[in-house]
């Protein structure tokens, strides 16, 4: 069983709708939790950082990090074209190594 | 957010050639930093961690003979390709935690090799 798992897609949704994105994780000692997107042929950019368990919100994207069920989420409110991306999930015990998904491939369609 | 800075960002060498690519933390100090290796539509995997003033420590099937680390600074670290074979070409993204690998790391701009 991998660390992190996601599922890949694709995820084809039209302009404005809510996008809902996962990750579900074996590890319970993962504390730190992180989504980011990325284009094509670029670096992942962070999206959304939280710590431990709750929602976190930031304009349009709220993370959310459910740690009794090992299981994170990301929402995209009002999903625009530029939306468009992978979307990673990432975590860590706070020691050295990350733990990546697979990553969401996401289109908005206008 | 911090910003790590990766050079080049593609990069076309000719088999049996050596390439090295940088990156720079900008505005903050990397003790550490990572070196990952995307294949197309594939998750990230990572090669091996880049540590200020001590060697590299590589995953498992990585060769570190091959895959040449060296942190020069707390704010540089470069992996050199050296004689690159077509099964290298790849995206390479490098990236830093802000704080020793406790909190978010951030990304380079990835870069992307093609030997041919």
């Amino acid at each position: 069983q991998k660390e992190v798992e996601q599922d890949p897609g694709p995820l084809s949704v039209p302009e404005g709708a809510i996008v809902s994105l996962n990750c579900t994780y074996s590890n319970s000692a993962f504390q730190y939790f992180m989504w980011y997107r990325q284009y094509s042929r670029k670096g992942p950019e962070l999206l959304m950082y939280t710590y431990s368990s709750g929602n976190k919100e930031d304009g349009r994207f709220t993370a959310q990090v459910d740690k009794s069920s090992k299981y994170i989420s990301l929402f995209i409110r009002d999903s625009q074209p530029s939306d468009s991306a992978t979307y990673l999930c990432a975590m860590s015990d706070g020691g050295n190594q990350f733990y990546f998904g697979t990553g969401t491939s996401l289109t908005v369609i206008p | 957010g911090a910003v790590v800075s990766q050079h080049p960002s593609w990069v076309i060498c000719k088999s049996g050639t050596s390439v090295k690519i940088e990156c720079r933390s900008l505005d903050f100090q990397a003790t550490t930093m990572f070196w990952y290796r995307q294949f197309p539509k594939q998750s990230l995997m990572l090669m091996a961690t880049s540590n200020e003033g001590s060697k590299a420590t590589y995953e498992q099937g990585v060769e570190k003979d091959k895959f040449l680390i060296n942190h020069a600074s707390l704010t540089l670290s470069t992996l050199t390709v050296t004689s690159a074979h077509p099964e290298d070409s790849s995206f390479y993204i490098c990236s830093a935690p802000l704080r020793g690998g406790r909190t978010e790391a951030f990304f380079g701009q990835g870069t992307r090799l093609t030997v041919v």
